[in-house]
């Protein structure tokens, strides 16, 4: 039972162009989501967040949408540099809703951002 | 600020054994938690330690245990080694107020043979 899903197993953009992460979630108990950068050997480092009460955050190129009646959210960058090439995790949590799930996140399976000068 | 770091980094052991890994939070932290990381499987929670009490727990088997001392460091025991544990071991941190976000090691890489 995979409650967050990332469809895309990769993604391939142009430097300068936007990239956009796609993220499905199935249960609806999940009320904070996050985004975060990942490399081969490497903990993942933390990119962006968003609460279930609001439906849009921006930090810097990094911007995540969140539609909960369709149960999805987004990671939009822009622009895309080089740099941003990595495994782009999803990942959810209870907290407050339905009892707080301390120190669980529930991550999707990543999607493998390639970024082209 | 010092982040959240994970000793050893690397670690090979055989069937049968057990092993030890530690983690030291970020300071001010309370809470850490310890994830696994395999390629079929992905990013899976093992457990949550709060002061020192165990506060949440994944669905993994009695051979992964941990526990948490007094400073907040914590350390994850794997019993009776199989080859299927051989995974990324992943520590976190947080402040422990949940629905927050973590901060995580390096990470130890765990092979079995």
């Amino acid at each position: 039972d995979q409650q967050v899903k990332q469809n895309s197993p990769s993604l391939s953009v142009q430097e300068g162009r936007i990239s956009i992460l796609n993220c499905d979630y199935t249960n609806s108990m999940f009320d904070y989501f996050l985004w975060y950068k990942k490399y081969p050997a490497e903990g993942p480092t933390f990119l962006i967040s968003i609460s279930s009460i609001k439906d849009k955050n921006e930090d810097g190129r990094f911007t995540v949408f969140l539609n909960k009646s369709a149960k999805h959210l987004s990671l939009h960058i822009v622009p895309s540099q080089p740099g941003d090439s990595a495994v782009y995790f999803c990942a959810a949590s209870r907290g407050n809703a339905g009892g707080t799930s301390y120190g669980k996140l529930t991550f999707g399976q990543g999607t493998i951002l390639t970024v082209h000068p | 600020k010092a982040g959240v770091t994970q000793t050893p980094r690397y670690l090979i052991k055989t069937r049968g054994q057990q092993v030890t890994l530690s983690c030291s939070p970020i300071s001010g932290h309370r809470s850490v938690s310890w994830y696994q990381q395999t390629p079929g499987q992905g990013l899976q929670f093992l457990f949550e330690y709060f002061s020192e009490t165990q506060r949440n727990k994944g669905n993994f088997p009695g051979r992964f245990s941990g526990r948490q001392f007094s400073n907040s460091r914590s350390e994850m025991n794997v019993s009776t080694l199989e080859l299927g544990d051989s995974a990324l071991y992943l520590c976190a941190s947080s402040l422990g107020q949940g629905g927050e976000k973590l901060f995580f090691g390096s990470g130890t890489q765990l092979s079995v043979l």
